[in-house]
């Protein structure tokens, strides 16, 4: 019954790695979002999809490419990892067109470590 | 523009002790204020919320009341316990459309025993 499921919850991996972080939600949201949290636990939104397509893209390096390939997805893949991109990522989502009565859904994060 | 101004942290209480965390917004119009918990290791979970002036926010034991005259939106607890040990956030949403839940920095809270 998991709303905003992420996956995988940890990962380890090498400077100059290619890697995937992939997300699925099954409330029916029109939009979706990746968010960076760094050491400080500051959140940066980074990417969000509204029924496919790319509607904002926050300045970060182009090494990380959100793809959607449906209103339900949207993954994030990471090219040439650096250390600089350890920290914890977020998925979220929300429902939009209506009151701002809701806040976003988020997954629990995937915890990237760059060795 | 929109944004929202959280109380520094760290913040750390004895078991039982008030907690209050500031939250200050600045929007244009009437936003929804919110406050999010991040407990250790795990995601954002919405903790409670209010989309009108005056309304008051509950869950957990955990209060806030959004304040347009002031614009601010104070989470309290009038006795915290070691389990409420975690990062708050308060958030504002303005509008409808996407892309417009605007986050504070977060405050990091530990309860001792």
């Amino acid at each position: 019954d998991t709303a905003v499921s992420q996956t995988p919850k940890y990962l380890v991996t090498q400077m100059g790695n290619d890697k995937s972080i992939k997300c699925e939600q099954n409330l029916g949201h029109d939009t979706m979002y990746w968010y960076k949290q760094d050491s400080k636990k500051f959140l940066k939104i980074m990417f969000s999809y509204n029924n496919k397509e790319l509607i904002i893209n926050e300045t970060v390096p182009n090494r990380f490419s959100p793809k959607s390939p449906d209103k339900a997805h949207l993954n994030l893949h990471i090219n040439s990892l650096e250390l600089g991109d350890s920290a914890v990522y977020f998925c979220a989502s929300s429902q939009d067109g209506g009151p701002a009565n809701y806040g976003y859904t988020f997954g629990s994060g995937t915890r990237l470590t760059v060795v | 523009g929109n944004s929202v101004t959280q109380m520094e942290g760290p913040v750390t209480l004895s078991e039982e002790a008030f907690l209050t965390i500031n939250c200050t917004y600045t929007a244009t119009g009437y936003p929804s204020l919110f406050w999010y918990v991040q407990y250790p290791g795990e995601g954002l979970q919405l903790l409670l919320k209010a989309t009108k002036a005056d309304d008051k926010g509950s869950n957990k034991g955990f209060e806030a009341t959004y304040r347009k005259e002031t614009t601010s939106f104070h989470l309290e607890k009038g006795s915290v316990q070691v389990s409420d040990s975690a990062v708050y956030f308060c958030a504002l949403r303005r509008g409808t459309g996407a892309n417009n839940l605007f986050f504070g920095t977060g405050t990091r809270l530990t309860v001792i025993p």
